[in-house]
């Protein structure tokens, strides 16, 4: 298996450019999450889909974020337009089915984002 | 709400020597709590997990970690350090029954030789 693959890993635009980036999870798992890492702020969950569908978005910073996932096997998410202080690296992991053991989440490499 | 606390954002030993990084939890009901480690411009890996059952958990690399209920702590040990465990280590806690996932600010580890 090839893991969690995100593209792009490294992103440089110009404030008020759209961002978007992609992730496509390892084949079976149905949990999707997203997270931001920042010097700041550490490691925050933005949202988490099941099935597709997203579970929990309260962690997405404003309306200019939004994340969609259009089938099992691929997750955009999107900024629009962006910031200097959306500049993070974002994290795509996924995650197989609930069972009655933990949920162990596999991380993708990230997207190095920059906003200048 | 579930959350873990990292003491110490950064933590220097010798290779050779102990190391133990801490983190202190915080759940209602009885946690399920991981260790993942973060070398540079990767993602995050599991070190160790733990799901109620034993409470000394070994993980990969020759890392360990005790959940001590009466201290709320899930601290990672490892009795030698090699110049190989530099990186950033996350500790992380999730409530049963929940799908999230909450990270520490993480502990960066640094091994002098």
């Amino acid at each position: 298996d090839a893991g969690v693959i995100q593209s792009p890993r490294h992103e440089v635009t110009e404030m008020g450019q759209e961002v978007t980036l992609r992730c496509k999870p390892i084949s079976g798992h149905d949990y999707l999450f997203w997270y931001r890492q920042t010097m700041m702020r550490g490691l925050e969950l933005l949202i988490y889909f099941n099935n597709n569908v997203p579970i929990d978005d309260s962690g997405m910073p404003e309306d200019r974020f939004s994340a969609k996932m259009p089938n099992a096997s691929f997750s955009t998410l999107k900024i629009q337009p962006s910031e200097p202080r959306d500049s993070a690296v974002y994290f795509c992991a996924s995650r197989p089915p609930q069972r009655s053991g933990a949920n162990v989440l596999t991380f993708g490499a990230g997207s190095r984002l920059t906003v200048l | 709400a579930q959350s873990v606390t990292q003491l110490g954002s950064h933590v220097s030993v010798s290779e050779g020597a102990l190391v133990l990084l801490r983190c202190n939890y915080s759940s209602s009901v009885p946690p399920y709590l991981f260790w993942y480690v973060q070398y540079p411009n990767q993602g995050l890996q599991l070190l160790l997990k733990y799901t109620s059952a034993a409470t000394l958990v070994k993980g990969i690399n020759g890392f360990e970690a005790e959940f001590k209920k009466s201290e709320t702590s899930f601290h990672l040990t490892k009795p030698s350090a090699h110049m190989s465990d530099a990186a950033e280590y996350f500790c992380a806690v999730s409530d049963q029954g929940t799908d999230k996932l909450i990270f520490g600010t993480g502990t960066r580890l640094q091994v002098f030789p």
